[in-house]
């Protein structure tokens, strides 16, 4: 175990539904990082929030935006859904900054666009 | 597309045996993450390798980072089931571009 939660574990949806993935962090971790993993595209870093701010981007949608809350958990949501935003969407926390460090890794959330 | 090329694919092997996982970018690397990940799981850090000819081992696994070549290997020694799993190189490009291989799918025949 990790000490990163995801929300939910399932999510099953329709074309064109928003949803929100929910993520709380290791326990004083202020890093949040988002991953989409699918078949085709494999894993992919999505965005990094640090202590509430933004402060790294990847191959993030404009349909997908994401948030860091004050007590450090992190959202990701996820709008005008397609078929082929199915995938593992998984949160990672680390307590610094950079890249640089070890970053532990939540179950995941499967999502399933239909 | 992968900007990292892993190899092999997948890899089937006799417990106890040694094996080799190899990956290499087609950019300057800042930093190269070994991870596992058990099927539709999270993944699971192994190591980190930031300098050139650097090497780090935990229990079994050693990895080395050959930075001029920006190519990292992981090895396995004396392989057992547990070592199954996927795995997976990360590269770090500069601060904002981190890449994954496509990974290396390992079973360990007992």
């Amino acid at each position: 175990d990790s000490g990163v939660t995801q929300t939910p574990k399932h999510l099953i949806t329709a074309t064109g539904q928003r949803v929100t993935l929910r993520c709380s962090p290791r326990s004083g971790d202020l890093s949040v990082y988002w991953y989409q993993q699918s078949l085709d595209q494999g894993l992919q870093f999505l965005i990094q929030y640090y202590n509430g701010e933004e402060r790294a981007k990847g191959n993030i949608l404009e349909r997908f935006s994401a948030q860091q809350f004050p007590d450090l958990h992190s959202e990701l949501n996820l709008s005008s859904l397609e078929l082929g935003d199915s995938a593992l969407y998984f949160c990672a926390s680390s307590p610094h900054l950079g890249h640089y460090n070890e970053q532990f890794f939540g179950p995941g959330t499967r999502l399933t666009v239909l | 597309s992968q900007e990292l090329e892993q190899s092999p694919q997948s890899l089937i092997v006799q417990e106890g045996k040694n094996l080799t996982i190899n990956c290499t970018s087609s950019k300057t690397l800042y930093g190269l993450y070994w991870y596992k990940q058990k099927y539709g799981e999270g993944l699971i850090f192994l190591m980190m390798l930031q300098k050139g000819g650097e090497e780090k081992s935990h229990e079994k696994i050693t990895a080395k980072l050959d930075e001029k070549k920006q190519q990292s290997s992981l090895h396995i020694t004396a392989s057992q089931p547990s070592h199954a799993g996927i795995y997976l190189c990360g590269a770090l490009h500069n601060n904002n571009d981190m890449r994954f291989g496509a990974g290396t799918r390992l079973t360990v025949k007992p």
